[in-house]
């Protein structure tokens, strides 16, 4: 149980595109869903708390504008990198907390973004 | 704003030799999880500990949680090439559920 997934896996887009990323809980309910960052050889970067049917909330130094959130069920959250550059070119990976009021994440397998 | 600091930061080591990775924190944890994560993946959670003075082994994996819930450490028996990965610690920041990642053990068993 507590499957994440994410789609896609791998992506590549121009510069100035914009780049939707989907996390999906496939057997449960994820009130809460968090969005990380990671840059090669380095570890894990918290970006946002999505929580569903309220607007997301980010680090500080997280552009809300830039990497737009949408959690419109409990079981799917949405990650949209808008204008992308290629500084934008990281590992994303998403988790989803359950059950309700424990600290256990379980991610998912992340997404590749290359911009180019 | 804590701090999560994992040490070594990287470690290479023959097939059946014994090592300890730790985690330590600038205050005390609420509870730490231990996350192994291979290249292109997501991480997979190995172990919760909440309790201080707390042991817990997994197969070949002995976690162990400070007395004074500001440190844990991860010791693998006789690693195998199949323990090759990334070692993340990570705790819940209270109230929020919010995770603070470690820095990183970044394990390599030689064949």
């Amino acid at each position: 149980g507590a499957v994440v997934s994410q789609h896609p896996s791998r992506v590549i887009c121009k510069s100035g595109t914009s780049v939707k990323i989907e996390c999906r809980s496939l057997d449960f309910q994820a009130t809460t869903m968090f969005w990380y960052r990671q840059f090669p050889k380095q570890s894990l970067m918290l970006m946002a708390t999505s929580n569903e049917g309220s607007k997301a909330t980010y680090e500080q130094g997280v552009e809300k504008d830039k990497f737009l959130i949408n959690h419109a069920s409990l079981t799917l959250s949405t990650l949209t990198v808008t204008s992308a550059h290629p500084e934008d070119s990281s590992f994303y990976i998403c988790s989803g907390q359950a059950p309700v009021g424990t600290d256990t994440q379980y991610f998912g397998p992340g997404t590749r973004l290359t911009v180019l | 704003t804590q701090l999560l600091e994992q040490s070594p930061q990287f470690l290479s080591i023959q097939e059946g030799e014994n090592l300890t990775v730790y985690c330590n924190s600038s205050s005390v944890f609420s509870s730490l999880q231990w996350y192994r994560q291979e290249p292109g993946e997501g991480p997979v959670l190995l172990v919760t500990v909440v309790t201080g003075g707390e042991v817990k082994k997994l197969k070949r994996l002995t976690f162990q949680f400070g007395d004074a819930r500001k440190d844990s450490s991860l010791h693998i028996t006789a690693a195998q090439p199949g323990d090759t990965g990334l070692y993340l610690c990570a705790e819940a920041t209270s109230g929020t559920y919010k995770y603070i990642f470690g820095t990183g053990t970044r394990l390599k068993v030689l064949a």
